[in-house]
């Protein structure tokens, strides 16, 4: 099973501010099997990114996914106030699917 | 729009077994491949089970893998997930979502349903 470990755990910054979350797996994923989602309190999670770097409809440009091999990395460029959730990478490389455990994003 | 809606959830006894159903509408559903997604309260995303749009493939999380079976009726566009022999670290969250193709290979997940919680306790 790959393993996904997100760093930080809890990132603390201020609206406008720029986020960078970080994903590292055990193992080399493809690039083409990797994808980020955002989930806030009492929701369902929403797809922001698939591929590694393309955006789901709908999903602002502030938001960008880049990486390869083991570490991958999703960017807010400008943390709007509804960003603040917490976000959970994927890969479905190989089965099973796994998740990272979470980085939460939270108001300073 | 693509909507996907969840239920069956409830409290099991240790032991007990369970069928989810997710009823989907807004798209061709014979035509994806579908997927069940975990969330024990507070705590992270566990992929359980996917089905491709006809059912000839299948996967498992190791967790789960001969106590659940995933199936779908594409003549009710539904998708199901029947659970055996419930443990307490099976209480969560269960959420069914949408695959990007036919096939189980692409597996980024959209949309989400909304979920239906599972309780396992005596």
């Amino acid at each position: 099973e790959i393993v996904l470990t997100q760093s930080p755990g809890t990132l603390s910054l201020s609206p406008g501010e720029r986020a960078t979350l970080s994903c590292r797996a055990s193992q080399s994923v493809g690039s083409s099997y990797f994808a980020w989602y955002q989930q806030k309190p009492g929701q369902a999670p929403r797809l922001l990114i698939y591929g590694t770097s393309n955006r789901a409809t709908g999903i602002p440009d502030r938001f960008s996914g880049s990486g390869s091999g083991t570490d991958f990395t999703l960017t807010i460029s400008r943390l709007a106030p509804e960003d603040f959730a917490v976000y959970y990478c994927q890969q479905y490389d190989r089965s099973p699917r796994t998740f990272g455990q979470g980085t939460k994003v939270e108001i300073k | 729009e693509v909507k996907l809606v969840e239920s069956g959830g409830g409290l099991v006894q240790p032991g007990g077994s369970r069928r989810l159903s997710c009823a989907a509408s807004g798209f061709n559903f014979d035509d994806y491949a579908m997927h069940w997604v975990r969330q024990a309260p507070g705590k992270g995303l566990e992929w359980v089970a996917g089905i491709s749009w006809n059912g000839g493939g299948l996967g498992y999380a190791d967790s789960v893998n001969g106590r659940f079976t995933v199936s779908r009726d594409n003549a009710k566009n539904s998708v199901y997930l029947q659970m055996h022999s419930l443990r307490t670290e099976d209480t969560a969250v269960y959420y069914c979502a949408k695959g990007p193709e036919e096939q189980l290979v692409l597996a980024w997940l959209d949309p989400w349903g909304p979920g239906t919680l599972v309780t396992v306790s005596s």
